[in-house]
């Protein structure tokens, strides 16, 4: 099975700056990784698709960025709306499709 | 639009079964490759199994096969997933989620709280 591996699970960083989140798969999985959006009590959200295409409606702020097994999420300038936590996916070779642990972002 | 309208909460026996479903609107439940997703209180999100367009059939995470069984309602749009021989360890919210693509989830339900308690 292909583990994703995410870091940082927890980060706390102003309104403002840039934040980024890595997502290391075990295997190499090609172009297949997304990213998710998950305020609580609410559903995962897409932000990201197949590495690097934002999701209708996204703000810009969002990117990724990788390939192969090392991928990256990056928050250019961090809103009071973005807290949340994060999580990469991966859905190559099925099954199984895996998710990263999460990061929970909050505000400093 | 789409839309995915999850059943209401459940709380379960250990050892019983739960059956939760995930009604479709703006498309037919044909048109999307469902899957099943679950988060446990405070946890992160789990894959169960979903639909696999490349081969036509159900695939399941290994954990869950056996225990697992995800059907469609073509009649009704309704998608629905059954988990048996419940533990305490099954306690999460569960969710249904879909794409255009068979593992990117555009859509999602809004969750089903299931409970396993004695």
């Amino acid at each position: 099975d292909i583990q994703m591996t995410q870091s940082p699970s927890s980060l706390s960083a102003s309104v403002g700056d840039r934040v980024t989140i890595t997502c290391q798969a075990s295997q190499d999985i090609r172009h297949y990784l997304n990213w998710y959006q998950q305020k609580p009590g609410k559903a995962p959200q897409l932000l990201i698709y197949d590495v690097s295409n934002l999701e209708t409606g996204v703000p810009s702020r969002f990117s990724g960025s990788g390939s192969g097994t090392d991928f990256t999420f990056t928050i250019s300038s961090l809103q009071p709306e973005d807290i949340a936590t994060y999580y990469c996916q991966q859905y190559d070779n099925l099954p199984p499709l895996t998710f990263g642990g999460g990061t929970k972002v909050e505000i400093k | 639009q789409v839309q995915l309208i999850q059943s209401g909460a459940e709380v379960k026996k250990p050892g019983a079964s739960v059956k939760v479903s995930c009604k479709v609107s703006g498309y037919t439940v044909t048109e999307l490759s469902m899957h099943w997703v679950r988060q446990a209180p405070g946890k992160g999100l789990e894959w169960m199994g979903g639909f696999d367009p490349e081969d036509g059939e159900t695939i399941y995470a290994q954990k869950f096969q056996g225990r697992v069984t995800m059907t469609e309602d073509t009649s009704t749009d309704t998608a629905y997933m059954e988990l048996s021989s419940l533990t305490s360890e099954d306690t999460a919210v569960y969710f249904c989620a879909s794409g255009g693509v068979s593992g990117v989830f555009d859509y999602w339900g809004q969750g089903n709280m299931v409970t396993v308690s004695s």
